[in-house]
């Protein structure tokens, strides 16, 4: 089976505080890529961080990383000093390579950011 | 650049009545996706095409057909809309390749579909 749990419908967080954000997935592909995207209120879907399989080396863009964890196969995300700006739904996306690219979705996870 | 171009925007429609979504894509992708929208439940894949003259079923298929007219546009349809069908629709395309720059999907701006 393949799948995308985000366990965390909805999050809270202090402004200036980290936050993490938690993703399982399930598949016995090898070839996989795992992504975060956020979604505000206006409803564009921004992309923010990408993660291969193959990837050693935890993936960093600005203020987020991913924490992946392969043999439990966890992709979290980490968003460090939280602004105002990030609340919004955050989705965790899973891509299969040797099924022509194919792209799944989690639930999400709405974060507020308090001020 | 465009980027992904999604029409209509807004579509109400009735129970039994048929329409096309068009999506259309300036940024030479070869990976296309529709996707549905619906309150707690994430995006749900409907089909993919991973090339111009393939397309696949994605987690959510019943009801939609889809066409791969050429590499730029994914068109989805329903036949006979339902209400169950009311949704938010996406249109994402990308390009197949695994080297982590080229994986970036670029999603179209969404169509809100209501069926009475």
């Amino acid at each position: 089976a393949q799948k995308i749990t985000q366990t965390q419908p909805g999050m809270f967080v202090q402004e200036k505080e980290a936050v993490t954000l938690d993703c399982t997935y399930d598949t016995s592909d090898q070839s996989y890529g795992l992504f975060w995207y956020k979604q505000p209120s206006s409803g564009e879907m921004i992309f923010l961080i990408y993660q291969g399989s193959y990837d050693e080396q935890n993936a960093t863009e600005g203020r987020y990383s991913l924490n992946f964890q392969k043999a439990r196969k966890s992709a979290n995300l980490v968003i460090s000093a939280s602004q105002l700006g990030d609340s919004a739904m955050y989705f965790c996306a899973m891509r299969f390579y040797n099924q022509g690219g194919k792209l799944i979705f989690g639930q999400g996870t709405e974060l507020s950011v308090k001020p | 650049n465009a980027g992904v171009t999604q029409t209509p925007k807004f579509q109400v429609l009735k129970t039994g009545q048929s329409m096309t979504l068009q999506c259309a894509q300036d940024m030479n992708h070869n990976s296309m996706y529709w996707y549905r929208q619906d309150p707690g439940m994430g995006l749900r894949l409907i089909y993919y095409s991973a090339s111009e003259g393939t397309t696949d079923k994605g987690e959510v298929p019943n009801g939609y057909n889809v066409s791969r007219l050429n590499k730029r546009e994914f068109s989805l349809r329903l036949e006979s809309a339902a209400p169950s069908q009311t949704s938010v629709y996406f249109c994402a395309s990308g390009t197949g390749g695994f080297s982590s720059g080229a994986n970036v999907l670029t999603f179209g701006a969404g169509s809100r579909l209501t069926v009475l």
